[in-house]
């Protein structure tokens, strides 16, 4: 089973600032990486897939990278609903979520 | 435009057994893996498992291996998870979410559906 852990569990950030969550892989995903961001009250949305693409309608300051174990999700100019849990997944071998990184208000 | 359409919330006692549903419209149901995420309050995101409704093909999690059924009725686009005896322990919330074809993540969820087994 595929472990995902992201860092740091808690990101507080001022609105306007970029924000950088990490995201590892216990072996290797190749590029079969998505980021989810849920909110309060509503289900996961997909932000980023194959570690690098951004979903339809998903805003251009969310940016993904790197491939193999090592992930970031960059958010280069936090805005107000930006606030939020983000969730990495491996979908390389079925499914495996992160722990999650929460986006608070500095 | 595809949906995935959950039952509602649902108050249990320990003990009891109980199944939900998923209904999938916009797209072709039975070409498409169903999952199952679990997310008890305050917490991650865990995968449950995925069923293929086109020919029933059904993996776990091993962590939900024999925890739970996932079954599906292509016949009328609904996948289902069941419990055939709760624990309080079983308290969450259940979302279920398509894999995509392209990439095999989950690219549509449904709404969830908050169980809540208390005595």
């Amino acid at each position: 089973e595929i472990v995902m852990t992201q860092s740091p569990a808690t990101l507080s950030v001022s609105p306007g600032e970029r924000a950088t969550l990490s995201c590892r892989a216990s072996q290797s995903v190749s590029s079969n990486l998505a980021w989810y961001q849920q909110k309060p009250g509503q289900a996961p949305r997909l932000l980023i897939y194959g570690a690098s693409t951004r979903a339809t309608g998903i805003p251009a300051r969310f940016s993904g990278s790197g491939s193999g174990t090592e992930f970031t999700l960059t958010i280069s100019s936090l805005q107000s609903e930006d606030f939020a849990v983000y969730y990495c997944q491996q979908y390389n071998n079925w499914w495996t979520f992160g722990q999650g990184t929460k986006v608070e208000i500095k | 435009e595809v949906q995935l359409v959950q039952s509602g919330a649902e108050v249990k006692k320990p003990g009891e057994s109980l199944k939900i549903s998923c209904k999938g419209s916009g797209y072709s149901f039975t070409s498409y893996w169903i999952g199952w995420v679990r997310q008890m309050p305050g917490k991650g995101l865990e995968w449950m498992g995925i069923i293929y409704p086109g020919d029933s093909d059904t993996r776990y999690s091993p962590s939900f291996q024999g925890q739970v059924t996932i079954s599906a009725d292509k016949s009328i686009s609904t996948a289902y998870l069941q419990w055939s005896s709760l624990k309080a322990s079983d308290t969450a919330m259940y979302y279920c979410a398509r894999q995509g074809i392209a990439a095999l993540l989950a690219d549509y969820w449904g709404q969830g559906t908050l169980v809540t087994v208390s005595s």
